[in-house]
């Protein structure tokens, strides 16, 4: 069964601190997907970032970089310098592998929520 | 923003009643999911159109149906409506290949449902 996990609940931090949100999933899949998604008070999912099974390079992009470490199955984002805009719900999601006789769902963990304080 | 639009934006209905909800994919996608996410919650995969079929579904009972027509845009339809469906109903189109490759979904802004 897939699954994902978002231990932190709620996080807050003031301005200019740097954040790590955590996530931690489950497969039995070899190939899969993950994904981080921000969903501000307006209510629309923005997608972030988009990893695949095979691909363990972490990245860095402007002030988002993740860490992706299979022998943990954990997918952590960081986000740096902090700004107020970034205050949202943050939500960490897994997919299969997309094959003809298959479908592509995703699997969203419970979100973090993140306040920055100015 | 993405492209994906839904309307309408919020609704309020009372238990018993049926509902449409609609989504406009973004230019380009033939795939359209549709996820409901309740109050506190991550959203949960109701099912996904393809080609105008259902190509995959989620833990929902049939009185949850959808349509796909030929231009991509997608209507999930609610039927016997019951007080815990209220939530928000986002909508998800991609692009999926024939190689069964398919893209990141973008989501679009999502119809509150409120039942009474």
């Amino acid at each position: 069964a897939q699954k994902v996990t978002q231990a932190q609940t709620e996080i807050s931090v003031v301005e200019k601190e740097d954040v790590t949100l955590d996530c931690v999933y489950e497969t039995r899949d070899t190939t899969y997907y993950l994904f981080w998604y921000k969903q501000p008070p307006s209510g629309e999912l923005v997608f972030l970032i988009r990893r695949n099974s095979f691909d363990e390079q972490n990245e860095i992009s402007g002030r988002y970089s993740w860490n992706f470490q299979k022998s943990t199955s954990s997918f952590n984002f960081t986000i740096t310098a902090s700004q107020v805009v970034d205050s949202a719900v943050y939500f960490c999601a897994l997919s299969g592998p997309s094959l003809k006789t298959s479908y592509d769902k995703v699997i969203f963990g419970p979100g973090t929520s993140l306040s920055v304080i100015p | 923003e993405t492209g994906v639009t839904q309307s309408p934006t919020h609704l309020i209905k009372t238990r018993g009643q049926q509902v449409t909800l609609r989504c406009s994919s973004q230019s380009g996608h033939n795939t359209v999911s549709w996820y409901q996410q309740a109050l506190g919650q991550g959203p949960q995969f109701i099912f996904q159109y393809y080609r105008e079929e259902e190509n995959g579904r989620g833990n929902f009972p049939p009185r949850f149906s959808g349509l796909q027509f030929p231009n991509y845009s997608s209507e999930l339809n609610v039927n016997a409506l019951e007080l815990d469906d209220s939530a928000l109903y986002l909508c998800a189109s991609s692009l999926a290949e024939a190689s069964g490759y398919t893209d990141t979904q973008y989501f679009g802004p999502g119809t509150r449902l409120t039942v009474l």
